[in-house]
């Protein structure tokens, strides 16, 4: 069965760091690309980035280019996001999700999702 | 970037009702199109593929179809489980998604 377990979501002030966690168990995790996208409050998805299976291919969405940084650990069947520069605007439930193929903008799509952990950003 | 654009943002509908919610790309995107489901405080759900490509589970009432900008979700017969928001996202180039429709109780 697959799983993705997000971690380290949290309240934090405007201007600081948090780094996310996604834990993954019951597929092999070096094969799939993988995507961090979020949820603000009553909002609809927004896909903030992707790594493809061997970190060759990254991207950011245009809102988070230059403070986040994706990175993943396939030893450790592992997922991270690292958000610096924290906004109001980045407050959302932060979903770890697995894609179909093994590359990003490859024409995959995403077939699980993490329940995801929430980030508020506030003072 | 492209953008993607569904209609309706809401649809009401009864049980047994046929609903149909409508994609569309700021630019081709060939079959590259998925369909989710979200239920209030769930992750989201995949439920069609590649345009037209059911996911595993996924009951046969949800069908796909469309190709370059404009893509189509069908659901038959609505059962009262399907009362949900539906998103769709182009896997064209870096993902993005529709700004959602919520399928309501008329």
């Amino acid at each position: 069965e697959v799983q993705l377990v997000e971690s380290g979501g949290g309240l934090v002030q405007p201007g600081r760091s948090l780094r996310l966690s996604c834990a993954a168990s019951g597929f092999t995790f070096d094969d799939y690309a993988m995507h961090w996208v979020r949820q603000a409050p009553g909002k609809g998805l927004e896909w903030v980035s992707g790594i493809s299976w061997n970190s060759g291919s990254i991207g950011y969405a245009d809102s988070v280019k230059g403070r986040f940084t994706i990175s993943r650990d396939n030893a450790k069947n592992s997922l991270y996001l690292q958000m610096n520069s924290l906004r109001a605007e980045d407050t959302a439930l932060y979903y770890c999700a697995k894609d179909m193929g093994p590359g990003i903008a490859v024409a995959g799509a995403i077939d699980y999702w993490g329940q995801g952990t929430l980030v508020t950003v506030s003072s | 970037d492209i953008q993607m654009t569904q209609s309706p943002s809401s649809v009401s509908a009864s049980v047994g009702d046929r609903v149909t919610i409508t994609c569309r790309a700021s630019q081709g995107i060939s079959s590259w199109l998925a369909w989710y489901q979200q239920k209030p405080g769930k992750a989201p759900k995949l439920l069609i593929y590649a345009a037209s490509s059911l996911q595993s589970g996924v009951p046969s009432r949800f069908s796909g179809s469309g190709s370059g900008t404009d893509f189509t979700l069908t659901i038959s017969s609505l059962q009262p489980e399907d009362f949900a928001t539906y998103y769709c996202q182009q896997a064209n180039s870096f993902p993005s998604f529709g700004q959602g429709t919520k399928v309501e109780i008329k």
